[in-house]
């Protein structure tokens, strides 16, 4: 049971390098969700997509895009990073009576 | 929007204590989930309340849903090393699959 993964585990950036964190689900979920970790702060909604098709804007998009590519895959893309991103990032998927599933996270550094 | 302020930010005990964290909004709630998250993993959900004055357990975890639904508290009985984490409360907008708001997390601490 894979559940949800993320790929890559660990990245480095330098300062305005862009880059695409992966996320892909095989439970057959509709909604997907990017959140991201720092420390003291809890977890915050950056996008979510409540089914195929559909992306919106969490509480902190700036500096991020998003696509649903098909209903297993919701990437999150980093155009030109800046330090402030520097976090961890957690996909998740849901569904009705099914609860959340989050992903092991993506630890980002940009420098 | 909403806050969640939780409460205390960490935590040092002895194995075997008792544990108590709780979680307060700004605003009235219609769910209260308790997460934990291991060192290195996702959040993991471990209960979810869903009615004010609702109490539930999970083997040592119980966990309350405030009567006024501005407040909820998670207790852990008899803790062991493998309690070690942070546990979060959420709020989910009265379900358990919409968009999570996440308190600030309890970082707890078991020494054997």
């Amino acid at each position: 049971n894979a559940g949800v993964t993320q790929t890559p585990k660990f990245q480095v950036l330098k300062t305005g390098q862009s880059m695409t964190l992966q996320c892909a689900q095989d439970m057959n979920h509709n909604s997907m969700y990017w959140y991201r970790q720092d420390p003291g702060m809890g977890l915050r909604l950056i996008y979510y997509s409540a089914s195929e098709g559909t992306t919106d804007k969490g509480e902190v998009p700036n500096g991020y895009n998003v696509s649903r590519l098909n209903k297993r895959e919701f990437s999150l893309r980093l155009e030109s990073a800046a330090p402030s991103q520097t976090s961890v990032y957690f996909c998740a998927s849901s569904e009705w009576g099914k609860g959340y599933t989050f992903g092991s996270g993506t630890r980002l550094t940009v420098v | 929007g909403q806050q969640l302020n939780q409460s205390p930010q960490s935590m040092f005990i002895q194995e075997g204590e008792d544990v108590s964290m709780n979680c307060t909004s700004s605003s009235i709630f219609n769910t209260w989930l308790w997460y934990k998250q291991d060192p290195g993993e996702g959040p993991v959900l471990l209960i979810a309340l869903y009615k004010a004055g609702e109490l539930t357990s999970n083997g040592r975890l119980t966990a309350q849903f405030g009567i006024t639904r501005k407040d909820s508290f998670l207790n852990i009985s008899a803790s062991i090393p493998s309690d070690v984490g942070i546990y979060f409360c959420a709020d989910a907008g009265g379900t358990s699959y919409g968009k999570l708001t996440f308190g600030q997390g309890t970082i707890l601490t078991v020494h054997p």
